[in-house]
């Protein structure tokens, strides 16, 4: 059965500590990876795609990659407006539809 | 480009009620589905509407339901409600909803079953 698996499910950082988060997975025939940032009571708001092993995509602060297995989320020298949950989902096989990840709750100190 | 948005934004209900939300997708994104978000258990997905055609279904009962109309706004209803209904529920719009398309989500509505 494909499974999306997220770790840590918390992480608490501060300001300007660097971190990863894992988004781990086992599905057959990986079509695409997305990463997600949500506030408190909001919509999901799209961060990355990634279609195959090896790809990076960077945007600001934030850094995803991915391996046949698994993808990072890289968070550089984080503020505390990056405190959120970070969601994983990933599209494969034949199915339209989207496998979510639990989340990363993160929180940035000052 | 405006987003995709949903109304209300917040509803409060009693038990055996039933609700409707809207959604208004992306301008030119055709595939809408629909995810029930609760603390735990992540984002569960409903259903998903393609040029207003159920295309794809989640495991929920028969209670809720929803529709796609020709200008691709859709609604979702849920009959006979239950303290569980309690959630955030949020819409998503894509192009195709071909699975690989990036899903754009609305702010949600949170719905409390009292």
């Amino acid at each position: 059965e494909d499974q999306v698996t997220q770790s840590p499910e918390a992480l608490r950082l501060q300001e300007g500590e660097s971190s990863s988060l894992n988004c781990s997975y086992t599905v057959s025939g990986l079509r695409g990876l997305f990463w997600y940032r949500q506030d408190p009571g909001k919509g999901p708001e799209f961060l990355f795609t990634l279609y195959s092993a090896g790809e990076e995509k960077e945007k600001e602060r934030l850094k995803a990659t991915i391996t046949k297995k698994e993808s990072f989320l890289h968070i550089t020298a984080p503020k505390p407006e990056d405190s959120a949950t970070y969601l994983c989902a990933l599209n494969a096989g034949n199915n339209r539809k989207l496998i979510w990840g639990l989340g990363t709750s993160l929180a940035v100190n000052p | 480009k405006a987003g995709v948005t949903q109304t209300p934004r917040y509803l409060i209900k009693t038990r055996g009620q039933q609700v409707t939300l809207s959604c208004s997708p992306i301008s030119g994104h055709r595939s809408v589905s629909w995810y029930q978000q609760t603390p735990g258990q992540g984002l569960q997905f409903l259903f998903e509407y393609f040029s207003e055609t159920q295309r794809n279904k989640g495991n929920f009962p028969g209670r809720f339901s929803g529709r796609q109309f020709s200008n691709s706004r859709s609604e979702m209803n849920v009959s006979t409600l239950e303290l569980g209904d309690s959630a955030l529920y949020l819409c998503a719009s894509s192009l195709s909803g071909t699975g690989t398309d990036t899903q754009y989500f609305g702010p949600g509505t949170r719905l409390t079953v009292l």
